[in-house]
């Protein structure tokens, strides 16, 4: 089946501090949405990308979809406690119609 | 705050015991959908229904029925299930089965005792 690889899978950085994480495919997906999970919380969606090289942003989030539609980068810029949580990528393909795959996410911890 | 509820938030359960958990949606979609989430592992798709019909059981154990009676509920009915089901249970929902972006509700945490 599909897999998608999300790095890094944990990560510390300081307060203030940019982050990068990304995900990639053996496969073309057609759209790339982006999640954050609190502990004890469902996933929230937090970026959706719907076309190759988009770039869309969300407040201090911003994500692109990549040129060749097999990976999806995500940065967060000045890093506040907040942000603490595990982000998951999720892309779906044409013609799999309610189907998402799922990266396995991201842990991200700030130290003040 | 979602618009996707699930209740309860908790559940403990011994093998043989029979549980429901419930997933209301307040975003008027037409699709809603239960994923398994374990520790270390990506989220599973388990069963996907579509204007109340399920359009999707992706090989889940019979020990696991669903239950749609409108598009704004959906039931997943538990019964003797194995330590290894436990795990967090999240329901979904987006405008239909077409469409990508799906918003989750809060989950139900098992654990089979």
């Amino acid at each position: 089946g599909q897999q998608l690889n999300q790095s890094p899978q944990s990560m510390f950085i300081q307060e203030g501090e940019d982050v990068s994480m990304n995900c990639t495919s053996s496969s073309i997906f057609n759209t790339w949405l982006w999640y954050k999970q609190d502990p004890g919380e469902g996933p929230v969606l937090l970026i959706a990308l719907y076309k190759a090289g988009e770039l869309t942003s969300n407040g201090r989030l911003t994500a692109q979809f990549g040129i060749t539609r097999k990976d999806s980068f995500l940065n967060i810029s000045a890093s506040i406690p907040s942000d603490v949580g595990i982000y998951f990528c999720a892309g779906q393909t044409i013609g799999t119609a309610s189907k998402l795959t799922f990266g396995t996410g991201t842990r991200l911890q700030v130290t003040l | 705050e979602t618009g996707v509820t699930q209740t309860p938030r908790h559940l403990v359960m011994g093998m043989t015991n029979k549980k429901s958990l419930k997933c209301e949606q307040h975003l008027g979609h037409n699709a809603m959908y239960w994923y398994k989430q374990s520790a270390k592992k990506p989220l599973e798709l388990m069963f996907v229904y579509n204007f109340k019909e399920q359009t999707e059981n992706n090989s889940v154990p019979s020990r696991f029925s669903p239950e749609c009676p409108n598009s704004s509920h959906l039931f997943l009915h538990l019964h003797t299930l194995q330590p290894e089901d436990s795990a967090l249970y999240l329901c979904a929902s987006s405008q239909d089965a077409e469409g990508a972006e799906q918003f989750f509700g809060p989950g139900t945490r098992l654990t089979v005792l």
